[in-house]
């Protein structure tokens, strides 16, 4: 099966830019859509196909896709920008995957 | 605006069954994909089953194949879940999603553009 990886947390200062990773063998190849999700609410796209924001989402969010790694990258972090972030992909051998969550702190 | 909103969801006992429901508007809902995707408490997100805009394909979790159905009415803007054998390990909350692509052909969808609020579901005796 597919998995993918995502470091458990990632700590930021406010202003400055928070970079989120999600490893996969091969991801470079695959599409990668991520959620924010905040405690108690329902996930919320913020980036798909890689790299595409939804309107509505900040252009603070963007995202890459390269190799073994696929990154979103949070500009200039505010407070409300901290929540659950998550990865995912459509794999043959596993459909949809997600990844296993990054919870973002803002200091 | 797309709004989803899932009922059902409650306390059954292990071997049990549930029906979850989602009611769908703002958009033409027998247009596209749909999904289940769970949430167990304090865990991370695990997508459970797709069906097709028209309802012709299914496609399910494995840890679920065999025990869950998902269906539509098209009439009814509404998207079901039915969840038999229910097992400890099914605990969640149960969101309905919204795939993206309009008459979408690709299996089982692509992604999620819009989730409901989620309904808890707990297996416990």
């Amino acid at each position: 099966s597919y998995v993918l990886t995502q470091p458990p947390s990632v700590s930021v200062a406010p202003g400055k830019t928070a970079r989120i990773t999600c490893g996969g063998n091969n991801i470079g190849s695959k599409s990668v859509h991520w959620y924010q999700q905040k405690p108690g609410q329902a996930p919320v796209l913020v980036i798909y196909y890689d790299s595409d924001r939804p309107s509505g989402i900040p252009e603070r969010f963007s995202g890459s896709n390269s190799g073994n790694t696929a990154t979103l990258t949070i500009s200039r972090v505010e407070a409300g920008d901290e929540a659950d972030y998550y990865c995912q992909v459509w794999d043959s051998s596993s459909d949809h995957v997600f990844g296993t969550g990054t919870k973002v702190t803002v200091l | 605006q797309v709004q989803l909103v899932e009922s059902g969801g409650g306390v059954v006992q292990p071997g049990g069954s549930l029906r979850l429901s989602c009611a769908a508007s703002g958009f033409t809902f027998s247009s596209y994909g749909m999904h289940w995707v769970r949430q167990a408490p304090g865990k991370g997100l695990e997508w459970v089953a797709f069906i097709r805009y028209d309802g012709s394909n299914k496609y399910y979790a494995d840890s679920v194949k065999g025990r869950f159905t998902i269906s539509r009415d098209n009439s009814k803007n509404t998207l079901y879940l039915q969840m038999n054998s229910l097992r400890a390990e099914d605990t969640a909350v149960y969101y309905c999603a919204k795939d993206p692509e309009v008459d979408g052909v690709l299996d089982p969808g692509v992604y999620f553009d819009y989730w409901g609020q989620g309904t808890l579901v707990t297996v416990s005796s």
